[in-house]
């Protein structure tokens, strides 16, 4: 099975700053890579799919990259309302497993 | 608008049994494959199971094979999941999730949640 590791996982940034979150799969995945954001007391929401695709409604201040087995998400300009738990997960193969999440707070 | 709303979750002892279902709208449910993801208290996201649109593609976390079953009833644009011998593990609140057009494994819309509890 493909495995997700996630780093770091938590962080702490202001208002403003740069922050990147970084995931890596255990095997070679193409670009089967999506990133969901999820606060306290609510589901997940799909931010980033196919690796680098912003989902409709998402803010441009978040991107993505990466190919193969490493991946990056990237917000800028971080805003109070970033603060959120984010989770990588691959979509290649059964079964599709998350990463074990970085918990965002703004300071 | 696409709604997915469980329900089903309750308190159950080790060793019971717990029917979850899932109730969609807004979308045309026969076309799309659908998820139960899965988030212990204070922990990360845990895929559990996934049946594909005629149902004849289905999968499951090693951690539920052979006590879990998944079903979906296209007529009530409907999916279940049937969970046979519960264990405090299983403790978690249970998301049922619309796979996307593209990808059966990409989790597009997500539903509110219902809380399995296993205890004694």
């Amino acid at each position: 099975d493909i495995q997700m590791t996630q780093s770091p996982s938590s962080l702490s940034a202001s208002v403003g700053d740069r922050v990147t979150i970084s995931c890596r799969a255990s095997q070679i995945i193409a670009s089967h890579l999506n990133w969901y954001q999820q606060k306290p007391g609510k589901p997940p929401k799909l931010l980033i799919f196919a690796a680098s695709s912003l989902q409709s409604g998402v803010p441009s201040r978040f991107s993505a990259s990466g190919s193969g087995t490493d991946f990056t998400l990237t917000i800028t300009s971080l805003q109070p309302e970033d603060s959120a738990t984010y989770y990588c997960q691959q979509s290649y193969r059964a079964p599709p497993p998350f990463g074990q999440g970085t918990k965002l707070e703004i300071k | 608008e696409v709604q997915l709303v469980e329900s089903g979750g309750g308190l159950v002892k080790p060793g019971g049994s717990l029917r979850l279902s899932c109730a969609a709208s807004g979308f045309s449910f026969s076309s799309y494959s659908m998820n139960w993801v899965r988030q212990a208290p204070g922990k990360g996201l845990e895929w559990v199971s996934s049946i594909s649109s005629s149902s004849g593609s289905i999968y499951y976390a090693d951690s539920v094979k052979g006590r879990f079953t998944i079903s979906r009833d296209n007529a009530k644009k409907s999916l279940s999941l049937q969970m046979n011998n519960l264990r405090a593990e299983d403790t978690a609140l249970y998301y049922c999730a619309r796979g996307s057009y593209s990808s059966s494994w990409l989790f597009e819309y997500w539903g509110q949640g219902t809380l399995v509890t296993v205890s004694s």
